[in-house]
């Protein structure tokens, strides 16, 4: 019965891979995000989706490709992996998106780019 | 532009209060947060504030924000090592947009 839930916890991965992350939210909310947290645990929004529509793109490369299937779904693809792309990503939902609502956060996917 | 600012380390004894401060940038934001993450977990919301208020009491904790001077703090009493954490103040700028600062570390010392 977990709210928010990522796959995989962990992922070692080469320089140049594609990898992919999944997240699931079963609290029936619009809307969705994608955060980096680095190592200095700097908490970065990456993505914000709305009803499977893309709301906020906060400078990312685009070797990073949010994907919503549906409300309650939230995929990230990265292409060509880089170390820089060393972190933990936390998948997050929220009722509609509003300053007022609380963010749900997932347990985070800690990605190691070797 | 949007920015929030805390400091990152905070070290007290078992027992005594602690006090997390924040500053934020965005005088349009309603609503301020204190988010709590524990090791290897997400962030979970511990309180909010709405921004017409000066202050909120919820068990131990206390929140006072300053709209004047865009200063949040977080005041937790009787802290217990159970309390060690990462403390993130955050503000809610609508537009599916939440800016949070980089994180306080508090310290619980038995």
């Amino acid at each position: 019965d977990t709210a928010v839930s990522q796959t995989p916890k962990y992922l070692v991965t080469q320089m140049g891979n594609d990898k992919s992350i999944k997240c699931e939210q079963n609290l029936g909310h619009d809307t969705m995000y994608w955060y980096k947290q680095d190592s200095k645990k700097f908490l970065k929004i990456m993505f914000s989706y709305n009803n499977k529509e893309l709301i906020i793109n906060e400078t990312v490369p685009n070797r990073f490709s949010p994907k919503s299937p549906d409300k309650a779904h939230l995929n990230l693809h990265i292409n060509s992996l880089e170390l820089g792309d060393s972190a933990v990503y936390f998948c997050a939902s929220s009722p509609s998106g509003g300053a007022q609502e609380t963010q749900y956060f997932g347990p985070g996917t800690r990605l190691l780019v070797l | 532009g949007e920015d929030v600012e805390q400091s990152l380390f905070l070290s007290v004894r078992e027992g005594d209060s602690s006090v997390i401060n924040c500053t934020y940038t965005d005088s349009s934001s309603t609503y301020l947060y204190w988010y709590k993450q524990e090791p290897g977990a997400g962030l979970q919301l511990l309180t909010y504030i709405f921004s017409n208020m000066d202050m909120k009491q919820d068990q131990r904790l206390t929140v006072l924000l300053n709209k004047k001077d865009k200063h949040l703090s977080l005041r937790i009493a009787d802290t217990q090592t159970g309390d060690s954490a990462i403390y993130f103040c955050a503000e809610g700028t609508g537009g599916f947009k939440t800016i949070f600062g980089a994180g306080t570390r508090l310290f619980v010392k038995a």
